[in-house]
């Protein structure tokens, strides 16, 4: 069975600082996927991220980068010059392949930009 | 690009009324399509998992006689409460994905489901 766990209920950070949302994972696969998903007070699910578990090299879209470190199973999330417009929940994701790729998701990280 | 359309996005009824919703892929064809309820401030819990022209694939603890899931082309899934009651008020959200290892799922923006 996989796992995706995320320590951190609740977060805040003060608008243009950084801040860095923390996901461990558990699966028994080597080739495997992982995801960070955005969800605001909309309830629409973005995708903000993803990292293939054979790269070495951490991804990066915009102000959003990860910090991949596959031998401790970690998946962190870092949001750059944060925005207000970041303010959501923030889902970690892993999908460690089978017949129809089904992602496993953590509970969640809610993140508060403060003005 | 990859868009997904969800229908109806709210939807109050009496209680017994079935209730369908429509998940559309509109610019790709999706072999998979996924379908979650998800309760106020939890993560999405997965309910089924649907293959184009196969039977749906349930979770454990989901009633298949309760929620019905049709996926009858590679751009519509359909999921059907059957004689809804207050229980199973809930928001309800579907993805579709790609073919390929790599590809993510890409989400619906929900139902919200009020059952009177």
């Amino acid at each position: 069975a996989q796992t995706v766990t995320q320590s951190q209920p609740e977060m805040s950070v003060q608008e243009a600082e950084t801040v860095t949302l923390s996901c461990t994972y558990d699966t028994s696969e080597s080739d495997y996927y992982l995801f960070w998903y955005k969800q605001p007070p909309s309830r629409q699910m973005i995708l903000v991220i993803r990292q293939e578990a054979y790269k070495q090299q951490n991804a990066t879209e915009n102000r959003f980068s990860v910090n991949f470190q596959k031998a401790a199973k970690s998946f962190s999330l870092k949001i750059s010059d944060s925005q207000l417009g970041d303010a959501a929940m923030y889902f970690c994701a892993l999908n460690s392949g089978g017949s129809n790729y089904k992602l496993t998701f953590g509970k969640g990280t809610l993140l508060t930009v403060n003005p | 690009g990859a868009v997904v359309s969800q229908h109806p996005s709210r939807v109050i009824c009496k209680s017994g009324t079935s209730v369908k919703i429509e998940c559309r892929s509109l610019d790709f064809q999706a072999t998979t399509m996924f379908w979650y309820r998800q309760f106020p401030k939890q993560s999405l819990m997965l309910m089924a998992t649907s293959n184009e022209g196969s039977k749906a694939t349930y979770e454990q603890g989901v009633e298949k006689d309760k929620f019905l899931i049709n996926h009858a082309s590679l751009t519509l899934s359909t999921l059907t409460v059957t004689s809804a009651h207050p229980e199973d008020s809930s928001f309800y959200i579907c993805s579709a994905r790609m073919p390929g290892a790599d590809q993510p799922q890409h989400f619906g923006d929900g139902t919200r489901l009020s059952i009177l």
